[in-house]
């Protein structure tokens, strides 16, 4: 699987976007980018994925460069409880998981 | 999305026991279960991957006779931790998915304790 880089850590104060960055120049034709988090000590939460096209649901905004090397999430709006470890995961079926960045939304 | 339970969600035993933690997709039926071992301020890390009626694929450097792993069904898999030790404490998380490019849904974990 495509190795991920993504930023150690980020802030983000609330109500504002969080855009979460992440480079996956080594990534395949069929990879897929997903985006997945955790809050402490909890299972991860999937998020979003997508292949080659922009991609939005209910949670968030996956943007995807046209040469397909690196991708942002986009939380339009966060909130306190947005603070977690985001993980950008390059593969197909099998997710390895990189350090992730952590997002701490502050008031 | 989907839900997946894990039980139990927190277990301590001796040092030489075994332990069984169970997974299950509640609400769909997962072709394919994975089994994630995560310790303190680090990632999470794939042990193996299970496909319903067959036999696991662990990843490499997991023992496969220590961590035995059972999907006889479509919504449930187990994960028996065999003559544990204190080194394998962690917390155990399982995810379910329908395989392929589909995104995996994960359960809520189980912290080991071995004493």
């Amino acid at each position: 699987d495509a190795k991920t880089t993504q930023p150690p850590s980020m802030d983000c104060a609330e109500g504002r976007a969080a855009n979460l960055p992440c480079n996956h120049s080594t990534i395949s034709g069929n990879e897929y980018v997903y985006w997945y988090r955790q809050i402490h000590s909890q299972g991860p939460q999937y998020i979003i994925h997508g292949l080659k096209n922009n991609e939005t649901n209910e949670m968030a905004s996956l943007i995807i460069t046209e040469d397909r090397k690196s991708s942002t999430l986009i939380l339009p709006h966060a909130t306190l409880r947005d603070t977690a470890v985001y993980y950008c995961i390059v593969g197909y079926g099998k997710l390895t998981f990189g350090q992730g960045t952590i997002l701490t939304v502050h008031p | 999305g989907a839900v997946v339970s894990q039980h139990p969600s927190r277990v301590i035993c001796k040092s030489g026991t075994s332990v069984k933690i169970e997974c299950r997709s509640l609400d769909f039926q997962a072709t394919t279960m994975f089994w994630y071992r995560q310790f303190p301020k680090q990632s999470l890390m794939l042990m193996a991957t299970s496909n319903e009626g067959s036999k696991a694929t662990y990843e490499q450097g997991v023992e496969k006779d220590k961590f035995l792993i059972n999907h006889a069904s479509l919504t449930l898999s187990t994960l028996t931790v065999t003559s544990a030790h204190p080194e394998d404490s962690s917390f155990y998380i399982c995810s379910a998915g329908g395989g392929g490019v589909y995104e995996q849904y994960f359960g809520p974990g189980t912290r080991l304790t071995v004493t």
